[in-house]
């Protein structure tokens, strides 16, 4: 069956530091995948979207990257980070290919505090 | 373009009584609908999908919703609440395409009291 795994759970980092967060896929090949940040009291926002190594879209200019140098890992950097970048941070796939009546599948999520 | 509305950014309901949580959706082909369900500091779990097979569609945990073309409506309900529903529900459309985007609405909070 598939998986999906992220981390850290949990990180505070202070203003101006790097970022670096991890998503991986287990059991599929060649998945789509999604980042999204979900801050205090709004819905989720899809900040980049990938459907193979080396493709990122992204949705919103902010002070974030993605990467995806392997088929089922997903990063999601930032060089400097700002008190805006505070949310919670989800990684999900779909399958490639899929009709667009399967869902998608979200990890336990990112808890980023930056002071 | 797709969109979604959910109506009520927080519900209450007492335990035992009947969950209505609705959602509005605008699109301009046949929509793909999905609800999910997110407890604290967890990631997102999909409730159920409805895939035009049936306008009614059952879910996990007892949870249903029914397809109204005509109201544009994709509402989430359950007959009888319980404490352990007490989550943050979100209403998603598919984008078409093979991006396999979605686009939620702004979520609703279930609380349940005893």
């Amino acid at each position: 069956s598939q998986t999906i795994h992220q981390w850290p759970a949990t990180l505070v980092q202070p203003v101006g530091s790097p970022l670096s967060l991890e998503c991986t896929v287990e059991g599929t090949s060649n998945p789509n995948l999604y980042w999204y940040r979900q801050a205090a009291g709004r819905g989720l926002q899809l900040l980049f979207y990938s459907v193979g190594i080396g493709q990122i879209s992204s949705e919103v200019p902010q002070n974030l990257s993605a990467s995806r140098p392997q088929d089922r890992q997903f990063i999601l950097s930032s060089k400097k980070l700002l008190l805006s970048d505070s949310g919670f941070y989800l990684c999900a796939w779909k399958g490639q290919g899929e009709l667009s009546n399967q869902p998608q599948h979200f990890g336990d999520g990112t808890r980023l505090s930056i002071l | 373009a797709q969109s979604v509305t959910q109506l009520g950014s927080h519900v209450s309901v007492s335990e035992g009584a009947l969950v209505l949580l609705r959602c509005n959706y605008s699109s301009s082909v046949p929509p793909y609908l999905f609800w999910y369900v997110q407890y604290p500091n967890q990631g997102l779990q999909l409730l159920l999908k409805y895939t035009s097979a049936a306008t009614l569609v059952k879910g996990i945990n007892g949870f249903e919703a029914e397809f109204k073309k005509s109201e544009t409506s994709f509402h989430l309900t359950k007959p009888s609440a319980h404490m352990s529903d007490a989550a943050e529900y979100f209403c998603a459309v598919t984008l078409s395409g093979n991006t396999g985007k979605l686009i939620f609405g702004q979520g609703t909070t279930l609380q349940v009291k005893p």
